[in-house]
């Protein structure tokens, strides 16, 4: 089957502690994109990459960092720095549709717990 | 610059009647304009998608959407609610790969 996946699913790390979120893709999108929900809040976009070996900051990057060394993954590491990382985070892919869109595909989440 | 107001942040309906998530945007182009839905602790799932073509817009479960470029509305409708329907809704507007604002949501909750 085709789709995004994350591990793991639930997630818990001290304070102080880099910690490192999977993304893997098998829909050969180019692009892909972090994600963090928060309660009550809509999406907020941390990083995103069009093509391999290269990204970009999104709205929320301070704190996280990224690599994208293949088409198919692209991790996430919260850092230390990141002030309030317990959060949802989501990872999702898109491909350029006949119609010039960009439909996102989405993983299901990890949940990051830090204490 | 783009953005999106989810207009109810809860919504809440009895089985069997009408569904009304209110959503209306801001765009300086000629925007896509997206409806999810996320059931708890999962990611999020395409309902339906507006891309230039019909303004009414069919999805997946029975769900639609109209398009009101004069109103800067993009609502979603369904005639009947089933419980299954419970979730919480994002309106999304783009204008490229790297440009999609998403609204705050609004959690519908089906009565039995």
């Amino acid at each position: 089957d085709g789709g995004i996946t994350q591990s793991p699913k639930y997630l818990f790390r001290k304070e102080g502690q880099n910690v490192t979120l999977s993304c893997e893709q098998n829909l050969n999108h180019d692009a892909m994109y972090w994600y963090r929900q928060d309660p009550g809040q809509g999406l907020r976009l941390i990083y995103y990459s069009q093509i391999v070996n290269d990204f970009q900051k999104g709205d929320i990057a301070e704190g996280y960092s990224v690599s994208r060394e293949k088409k198919e993954s692209f991790p996430l590491t919260v850092t230390s720095a990141q002030k309030n990382p317990t959060a949802f985070y989501l990872c999702a892919s898109s491909i350029k549709g006949i119609s010039g869109t960009y439909e996102q595909y989405f993983g299901p989440g990890t949940r990051l717990t830090v204490t | 610059a783009q953005s999106v107001t989810q207009l109810d942040s809860h919504v809440s309906v009895s089985e069997g009647t009408p569904v009304l998530l209110r959503c209306n945007y801001s765009s300086s182009y000629s925007p896509s304009l997206f409806w999810y839905v996320q059931h708890p602790n999962k990611g999020l799932q395409l309902l339906l998608k507006y891309t230039s073509a019909a303004t009414l817009v069919k999805g997946i479960n029975g769900f639609e959407a109209e398009f009101k470029k004069s109103e800067t509305s993009f609502h979603l409708t369904k005639p009947s609610a089933h419980m299954s329907d419970a979730a919480e809704y994002f309106c999304v507007v783009s204008s490229g790969y790297n440009d999609m604002r998403f609204g705050a949501g609004t959690r519908l909750t089906v009565k039995p």
